[in-house]
């Protein structure tokens, strides 16, 4: 029979639009969130962090926002350009622990 | 600087072959890891090293093991490869939070 592979979340945009990338997380102690891109063939770039006690954060381009009663996390790029198509990861961390733990991804296609 | 380096880019192993996978960052950092990426899912931690001389299992150790050589260099070995390591590889390091990472190795287990 034919196999079915894990296929990733995905997000189409127009070139232009703002993005929203959304994460659930799963450990309610975790003291610091990421978000990473991954472009094709490299590895995983640094964006944007949160401490779990900060409800949003800002970057040229990217906000996050944390909300912790629902356990969630968003990335939203504003403008989105050709340049930003790419998988973007939300990673979690507590300050114990000092392991990365990652999701599964988004892939993000910007249409021209 | 060039960051965080893996070699090799690519590799082709026979089941049961043996392969170290090489890493080296030149930012002094203390914390270093490695991951594996299978497709549709998010990087899964193998093992890290907290400090020169210490390592520690992550979540998926089994098959693996690793040394920390020094502060700039930690590797990767599989003693015994089977197609179920068939993944990508990737390297990181950090000082704090963030992790920098290396561009990955691409290994086949056939």
């Amino acid at each position: 029979g034919e196999s079915v592979g894990l296929h990733l979340p995905t997000l189409s945009v127009q070139e232009g639009d703002n993005s929203i990338i959304n994460c659930a997380y799963s450990n309610s102690a975790s003291d610091y969130f990421i978000w990473y891109k991954q472009e094709s063939g490299k590895g995983p770039q640094f964006i944007i962090d949160i401490r779990s006690n900060m409800d949003k954060r800002q970057g040229q381009r990217v906000t996050v926002l944390l909300n912790k009663t629902v356990k969630h996390l968003s990335l939203q790029i504003a403008a989105t350009q050709p340049g930003d198509s790419a998988v973007y990861f939300c990673a979690e961390m507590s300050d114990s622990a000092r392991q990365l733990t990652f999701g599964s991804g988004t892939q993000l296609t910007v249409l021209p | 600087n060039a960051g965080v380096t893996q070699t090799p880019k690519f590799q082709v192993l026979k089941t049961g072959q043996s392969m170290t996978l090489q890493c080296a960052q030149d930012m002094n950092h203390n914390s270093m890891y490695w991951y594996r990426q299978d497709p549709g899912m998010g990087l899964r931690l193998i093992y890290y090293s907290a400090s020169e001389g210490t390592t520690d299992k992550g979540e998926v150790p089994n098959g693996y093991n690793v040394s920390r050589l020094n502060k700039r260099e930690f590797s990767l070995r599989l003693e015994s490869a089977a197609p179920s390591q068939t993944s990508v590889y990737f390297c990181a390091s950090t000082a704090a939070y963030e992790q920098y990472f290396g561009p990955g190795t691409r290994l086949t287990v056939t």
